[in-house]
């Protein structure tokens, strides 16, 4: 069974502060990790990911730190601001026929207050 | 902006009508992705095309829904005979066709159905 499951449903952090999202995997032949970002109205546009064979990966504000044994991987934003108020989703991809095929977490509100 | 381009945005239909929904991947990309989003809900894999092919439709319903990918043209979502269920946000993402680990999708802007 491909799933992902994402926690927690809803976040509020002030600003500055760091927000934490985590996501668990089951199928140990996933080999992609992209996170999503999705304003309302708008598509999910892709943020940062990461291989299993990385266990962190940081681009600015955003890091994602990959534990391939426990198979969970997390999304850190560092300095949290009122602009990363959006819903974050975590995914898993998976090859088929050459192209990928992405398995998607039920989504993260996150919330900065000013 | 040669993104991934969906329409109609917003698409109302009444019970028992049927909905098409359209979208044309980004240039260059022969692979083709459907998903269904809920409200407060994630997304959810309907079906993956490439041209004039249907890979993988395992998260499509059995009935009502077909999709397909022309070898000229843009994608179509079909969805017969609506209900009220069936009211979401459709989105489409294209990767190209050479992909591999670490090619990312990219989605369009999403089609939402409203079913009365």
């Amino acid at each position: 069974q491909q799933q992902v499951k994402q926690s927690p449903q809803s976040l509020i952090v002030q600003k500055g502060g760091i927000s934490i999202i985590n996501c668990a995997y089951e199928n140990t032949a996933f080999d992609y990790f992209p996170w999503y970002q999705q304003f309302p109205g708008k598509g999910p546009a892709l943020l940062i990911a990461i291989r299993p064979d990385v266990s962190e990966k940081k681009e600015g504000r955003f890091t994602i730190s990959f534990n391939k044994s426990a198979k969970q991987f997390s999304l850190h934003i560092m300095d949290s601001q009122p602009g990363d108020s959006a819903t974050y989703f975590c995914a898993a991809n998976s090859i088929i026929q050459g192209a990928q095929k992405l398995v998607f977490g039920q989504g993260t509100r996150l919330t900065i207050n000013p | 902006n040669a993104g991934v381009m969906q329409n109609p945005r917003h698409l109302v239909r009444r019970r028992g009508q049927e909905a098409r929904l359209r979208c044309s991947p980004m240039k260059g990309h022969s692979h083709v992705y459907w998903y269904r989003q809920l409200p407060e809900e994630g997304l959810k894999f309907m079906v993956y095309l490439q041209k004039e092919n249907i890979i993988d439709e395992s998260g499509m319903p059995k009935e009502r829904f077909s999709a397909e990918f022309p070898k000229e043209g843009p994608s179509i979502l079909r969805i017969q005979q609506v209900v009220r269920g069936d009211s979401a946000a459709y989105f489409c993402a294209s990767s190209p066709r050479t992909g591999g680990p670490g090619t990312e999708a990219f989605f369009g802007q999403g089609t939402r159905l409203t079913v009365v």
